[in-house]
């Protein structure tokens, strides 16, 4: 079955630290890989997407993820972390065969303390 | 640039009341999708539509349906709510590059 894990259900890091949120998926061939915020109240908001190429995808508000094929992760990261930055992460997956559903992790909170 | 609007954004239903939540977006895209948010599990598809006049069963579709008349709107229908369906309901639409855009949520409580 395909899916999408998020192994850690909250992340706490001090402003300015790098952060990192994980994601690893199990869906067969190059599936499409992307990482979506929600702050309170809101729905998500797109934030970046891995297709192909470089395995270091940067993408809005100074995130950027890395795409590990071997170990099938996509771990989310930013060098300073700020206190605007807590919020809800999702990780999510879309097979290349077809393309039309995508599939969420269960989603990572971030808390950045100041 | 509204994007995906959902209405309503709050609702209170009683067992066995049936309601339609409407979503519109205003991007031209084919792809539409209604998943519910649940602490702890993430978006669930309810259903989706790769276009006008077609909809088609996701992850968890049992009690909702759906119908998509018109290329910019997207209906999720309850028949008969139940507690199980107290939630918040995202609509998404997909564009070309994949890439979902969200509306804000309807957030529906069934006592």
């Amino acid at each position: 079955a395909q899916s999408v894990a998020q192994p850690e259900d909250q992340v706490n890091v001090a402003e300015g630290n790098p952060l990192t949120v994980k994601c690893t998926y199990s869906v067969s061939g190059n599936p499409y890989l992307f990482w979506y915020v929600q702050y309170p109240n809101r729905g998500l908001q797109f934030l970046l997407k891995y297709i192909t190429g470089d395995n270091l995808v940067k993408g809005s508000y100074g995130f950027e993820a890395e795409f590990n094929k071997s170990q099938t992760s996509f771990h989310l990261k930013k060098p300073s972390a700020l206190v605007s930055d807590s919020a809800l992460y999702f990780c999510a997956v879309s097979p290349n065969t077809g393309g039309f559903k995508t599939i969420f992790g269960a989603g990572t909170r971030l808390f950045v303390k100041a | 640039n509204a994007g995906v609007t959902q209405t309503p954004k709050f609702r209170v239903l009683k067992t066995g009341q049936s309601m339609t939540l409407l979503c519109a977006q205003d991007m031209n895209h084919e792809y539409m999708y209604w998943y519910r948010q649940d602490p702890g599990m993430g978006l669930r598809l309810i259903h989706y539509s790769v276009g006008e006049g077609t909809t088609a069963k996701g992850e968890v579709p049992d009690g909702y349906n759906v119908s998509r008349l018109k290329k910019q709107n997207f209906l999720l229908g309850l028949e008969s709510a139940a507690p199980s369906q107290t939630s918040v309901y995202f609509c998404a639409s997909k564009s070309g590059a994949n890439v979902l855009t969200f509306g804000a949520g309807s957030r529906l409580t069934v006592l």
